[in-house]
């Protein structure tokens, strides 16, 4: 069974247009992360949630907003998608604890804005 | 600086060693990984060192950290055709924050 799990794998969408990107946990986290890996493959933390609570929200356009549902999914909207949009974004889980904080990832979703 | 410093690229032979080195920004980072991603895959913990520690060994895998040069590697042995990837080192400078690197794409020949 896939840990964490994103969907859709691939996104291909027009300027202006409103999309979602969905993600799923079966590990039992109570924390999960949205991700952007810019072309360069580095990760930039967008937003942090722990318990269905924003704990995290770096400087990202409000034109992104997280949803979690429950504390296994957290979705991603992205309202009026630009070209600077595109990007692979990866989503994961982790636990917050005295020990370290591991985090597993899901597999990406590459989103292209035409 | 503020980036997290890994080298673009390795190309080793298959049964030689390979060093993948980085370098971090925050010297309060509790914990260093190294991260493995294949094509198409998330990304995979390796390993990780907590910052009181200079070394760990992990089967094939060995990391060593300099904390007054902010530098760490990931030493792995005995290279093989199927540990082509590219390999991630992060830290973690408060909690529910992670800094990645580019990434550093491992190629082993044959």
């Amino acid at each position: 069974d896939t840990a964490v799990s994103q969907t859709p794998k691939y996104l291909v969408t027009q300027m202006g247009n409103d999309k979602s990107i969905k993600c799923e946990q079966n590990l039992g986290h109570d924390t999960m992360y949205w991700y952007k890996q810019d072309s360069k493959k580095f990760l930039k933390i967008m937003f942090s949630y722990n318990n269905k609570e924003l704990i995290i929200n770096e400087t990202v356009p409000n034109r992104f907003s997280p949803k979690s549902p429950d504390k296994a999914h957290l979705n991603l909207h992205i309202n009026s998608l630009e070209l600077g949009d595109s990007a692979v974004y990866f989503c994961a889980s982790g636990d917050i604890g005295t020990t370290a904080d591991t985090q597993y990832f899901g597999p990406g979703t590459r989103l292209t804005v035409l | 600086g503020e980036d997290v410093e890994q080298s673009l690229f390795l190309s080793v032979r298959e049964g030689d060693s390979s060093v993948i080195n980085c370098t971090y920004t925050d010297s309060s980072s509790t914990y260093l990984y190294w991260y493995k991603q294949e094509p198409g895959a998330g990304l995979q913990l390796l390993t990780y060192i907590f910052s009181n520690m200079d070394m760990k060994q992990d089967q094939r895998l060995t990391v060593l950290l300099n904390k007054k040069d902010k530098h760490l590697s990931l030493r792995i042995a005995d290279t093989q055709t199927g540990d082509s990837a590219i390999y991630f080192c992060a830290e973690s400078p408060r909690d529910n924050d992670m800094r990645f690197g580019a990434g550093t794409r491992l190629t082993v020949k044959p």
